[in-house]
Parts: structure tokens; sequence; C-alpha cells
């Protein structure tokens, strides 16, 4: 079957970093994203890897790594607005459609 | 900027209604996508549709259809409600590598 695996919660301190990590295991793949979700709130998109690396932007940076069928996301300079709930999902085909399997979800919470 | 719509925020239907979600789109996507999420489920894909008229089966695609007559407005049907329906059903289109999610209808089915 196809799966992805990331921790159901993270809590961390205002201004520190932390590392949402995502295994993925799925029939094909061409990308790994990721979302934030507030509470009450739409997902929004953060970022997309298609390539192993790290791509930055801003405070938020994502990684992949194809080989080792795993990614993550990095939140630095913690504040309190990023108190969210975090996708990791990935896009299995090739095709023009766009489908994504998401993860259940990581829900980090940022203490003063 | 990418603006998607669903039509109620908040919904409560009694078991055995018909009940429609509306969505709409303002940017001319061809694909557009209806997940329910539940608590510790994260989003779970009940139908996309990829063109007018074209729809796909997702993963979790029973008890529910889909309609599109036009690009812009994806619906989504459930036949005959029932209380494990209950649940936050969100819209969603798609540009590259990138989904535009709408505010979400909760649904409470009685």
């Amino acid at each position: 079957g196809q799966s992805l695996e990331q921790p159901s919660e993270v809590t961390a301190v205002e201004g520190a970093i932390v590392q949402i990590n995502c295994t993925y295991q799925t029939s094909g793949f061409y990308g790994l994203s990721w979302y934030q979700q507030h509470d009450g709130g739409a997902p929004t998109f953060l970022s997309y890897n298609a390539l192993d690396g790290l791509e930055e932007t801003g405070r938020f940076s994502s990684f992949l790594s194809r080989s080792d069928s795993y990614g993550y996301l990095l939140l630095q300079e913690l504040q309190m607005k990023d108190s969210a709930s975090y996708f990791c999902a990935v896009r299995d085909d090739g095709g023009s459609q766009g489908n994504l399997i998401f993860g259940k979800g990581t829900k980090l919470s940022v203490k003063p | 900027d990418v603006k998607v719509t669903q039509s109620s925020r908040y919904l409560v239907k009694r078991t055995g209604e018909k009940v429609f979600l509306e969505c709409v789109q303002d940017m001319d996507h061809e694909n557009m996508f209806w997940y329910r999420q539940d608590p510790g489920l994260g989003l779970r894909l009940i139908y996309f549709s990829y063109d007018v008229k074209m729809k796909e089966k997702g993963d979790i695609p029973e008890g529910y259809s889909v309609s599109r007559e036009k690009k812009e407005r994806f619906s989504l049907i459930l036949e005959s409600a029932s209380t494990n329906q209950t649940s936050m059903y969100l819209c969603a289109s798609v540009r590259g590598n990138e989904q535009f999610f709408g505010p979400g209808t909760r649904l409470t089915v009685l």
C-alpha cells in the first residue's frame, strides 16, 4: 500500500529550530510537498521538492532524499504563529492531474 | 491571487438527506479535488476531476458522487447522508505542483 509517516505531535519553544520528518512508501514518486494548516483554516502550500537536496524559503526549508524515501521540513526562529499542523504529501504520478497522497499531519505547538 | 470558495462553512443535515457541497475556483484551473479531513486521518481524496464532465474516484468514493458541468465549479453530492459522513470537506484546485484549498465545509449529519 501507499503510506506516509510523520510524527503526530511536536512541541518547541519560540526562537528554536524544529524538524518535522516524513518517510514515504508509494508506488510512484514525482515530488514531496509540505502544507501548513492553522486550526479552523485551509491547508496552504509551503514547498515542493522534486530533486534531492535542501530548498530554502525564508525561515522554512524543505529537504528530500529520494534514495531514502525521506524528507523533512525545517522551521527556524520559531514564532507563535507557526503553531499549526504540517502535512507532507507525495505526488505519485507524473500526469497532469496533480494528485497528492497526504500524510496524517504533525501538530506543532510553539511555547513561549 | 487564486481564490477557491465553498458554498457553506457549516452545514447541519439529517440522516438520509441529499446534500450538495459546492466549490468554485476563479483561476481557470483544470484539475479540482474533493477531500474529507478527519482527526488523526489527514486528508483523504474522495473524487477529482481533470476536465469538465470528467471525474475520477479517489480513495474513498463510496457514498459520494460529483458533478462538473462548468470548469470553475465542482460539486460534491451525498446522495443519502449518513452519520459517518460527518466531517470537514475541503475542495482544492491545482496549478503545477501547488494545490489551492477552499476554506472547508464542516458538515454534521444528525
